[in-house]
């Protein structure tokens, strides 16, 4: 049974403090790695892909990494507008394979 | 503008009721998906379609029916609401699952 655990659950950091979000994964087989940001009362949007470890991404603040194991959502020097919850997906190689959500990270940046 | 558009809303129920969901998207997509959202659980699979005509269960489809008559509409139905029903659901499409999927904006739904 494919899992994923994100961490920490909730993060709280100062505008332009840098952290970073966890996704750990257990899948048999990884077709993609996905990461969304959701707004309160929204739907999620879809952010980044992975496909394989040592893979990099990046969209203005954000810059997603994955292994072997787990996926990193790096956000440097945040924004108010940057709160959100993040979450993590993963997809296996298994015929109709649907995604597998992890419960997320609510981020919440202060000014 | 193109999307995935859910109605209603909002709603409220009374246990035992019916009723329908309906998810249309209007970017020719194949695969489409319900979820429901719950506090501290995440997104969970309800049923999902991968074309017209198609339907499959996913994690939680005990209580819930769907159906794919038309390639652009997906339809989550509840034949008789449960309190433990009460959530938040999330329509879902793509034509590409490694593209990412395009979510609606989700009904909320109260079983009383």
């Amino acid at each position: 049974e494919d899992q994923v655990t994100q961490s920490p659950e909730a993060l709280r950091l100062q505008e332009g403090e840098s952290s970073s979000l966890n996704c750990s994964y257990t899948v048999s087989g990884l077709r993609g790695l996905f990461w969304y940001r959701q707004d309160p009362g929204k739907g999620p949007e879809f952010l980044f892909t992975l496909y394989s470890a040592g893979e990099e991404k990046e969209k203005e603040r954000l810059k997603a990494t994955l292994t072997k194991k787990e996926s990193f959502l790096h956000i440097t020097a945040p924004k108010p507008e940057d709160s959100a919850t993040y979450l993590c997906a993963v997809q296996a190689w298994s015929g109709y394979s649907t995604l597998t959500f992890g419960k997320g990270t609510m981020l919440l940046v202060s000014p | 503008n193109a999307g995935v558009t859910q109605t209603p809303k909002f709603r409220v129920l009374k246990t035992g009721q019916s009723m329908t969901l309906l998810c249309a998207q209007d970017m020719n997509h194949e695969y489409m998906y319900w979820y429901r959202q719950d506090p501290g659980m995440g997104l969970r699979l309800i049923h999902y379609s991968v074309g017209e005509g198609t339907t499959a269960k996913g994690e939680v489809p005990d209580g819930y029916n769907v159906s794919r008559l038309k390639k652009q509409n997906f339809l989550l139905g509840l034949e008789s609401a449960a309190p433990s029903q009460t959530s938040v659901y999330f329509c879902a499409s793509t034509q590409e699952i490694l593209y990412g999927y395009t979510f609606g904006s989700g009904t909320r739904l109260t079983v009383v």
